[in-house]
C-alpha cells in the first residue's frame, strides 16, 4: 500500500534557526517520485522539488535542502536560517509510476511550520 | 506563462444542491487533476483527466464527477451536496506525458455547504 507519513504536525522555531521536516513513505513500486509542496495561508500549493527513486543525491537550492534515503524510505526537507516568510504548511507527496494511470499524488498530512521573529 | 486558475474562489451552497467548479490549466498542459482538502482527511485525489478522458479516479462516491474540454479546461461537479463536502478543492495541471509529471496547483475553490 502507498502511504506518506509526516509525523510532525506542527513545528515552531525562531527566525534564523535551522529546521528539518520529516517525511517517510511506503510503496511497493520500484519507480516512483517524491515531491515537496508548500501551502501558504492563501491556500495554493507551491511546488518545491521532485525527486525520482533512482536519484539519491541530496539537493540544495538556496536555503532549502533535501535528503533522500531509500534505505530508510525517507525524504527529509531542511530549511537553513529560517525566515518568517517560510511559515506555511509543507506537504510531502508520492507518485508511483506503475499502477498509476495518471495524476495521482499521495500526500502526507502536512507539517505546519511557524517561524517567529 | 499564466498559472492554473480556478473559479469561483469561494462558494456557499446548501445541502442537496449541486455545484460546478472550473479549472483552467497552464497553457500547453493536457492533464488536470482534482483534489479535495479537508482538516480531517487532508489532501485526497479525486480524479485526473487527459485529452478529455478520465485516466484515473480516487475513492469518492459517484456524486463527484468531472469532465475535460478540448482546450484542456476542466470542470468538476458535485451533486446532492452534503455537509461533509465542505472543503478546499484544488486542481493541478501537468504536461500529462507521464503519470508522474510535476503537478502545478491553482489557488483552490473553497466550498462551504450549509
Amino acid at each position: 500500500a502507498q502511504k506518506v507519513t509526516q509525523a510532525q504536525t506542527e513545528i515552531s522555531v525562531v527566525e534564523k534557526e535551522d529546521v528539518t521536516l520529516d517525511c517517510v513513505y511506503e510503496t511497493r513500486d520500484t519507480t516512483y517520485y517524491l515531491f515537496w509542496y508548500k501551502q501558504p495561508p492563501s491556500g495554493e500549493l507551491v511546488f518545491l522539488i521532485r525527486r525520482n527513486s533512482f536519484d539519491e543525491q541530496n539537493e540544495i537550492s538556496g536555503r532549502y535542502s533535501w535528503n533522500f534515503q531509500k534505505s530508510t524510505s525517507s525524504f527529509n526537507f531542511t530549511i537553513t536560517a529560517s525566515q518568517v516568510v517560510d511559515s506555511a504548511v509543507y506537504f510531502c507527496a508520492l507518485s508511483e509510476a506503475s499502477g498509476n494511470q495518471g495524476g495521482k499524488l499521495i500526500f502526507g498530512q502536512g507539517t505546519e511550520l511557524s517561524v517567529k521573529p | 506563462k499564466a498559472g492554473v486558475t480556478q473559479t469561483p474562489r469561494y462558494l456557499i451552497k446548501t445541502r442537496g444542491q449541486q455545484v460546478t467548479l472550473s479549472c483552467s490549466p497552464i497553457s500547453g498542459h493536457r492533464s488536470v487533476s482534482w483534489y479535495q482538502q479537508t482538516p480531517g482527511q487532508g489532501l485526497q485525489f479525486l480524479f485526473e483527466y487527459f485529452s478529455e478522458t478520465q485516466r484515473n479516479k480516487g475513492n469518492f462516491p459517484g456524486r463527484f464527477s468531472g469532465r475535460q474540454f478540448s482546450n484542456s479546461r476542466s470542470e468538476m461537479n458535485v451533486s446532492t451536496l452534503e455537509l461533509g463536502d465542505s472543503a478546499l478543492y484544488l486542481c493541478a495541471s501537468s504536461s500529462g506525458a507521464h503519470s508522474t509529471d510535476t503537478q502545478y496547483f491553482g489557488p483552490g475553490t473553497r466550498l462551504t455547504v450549509l
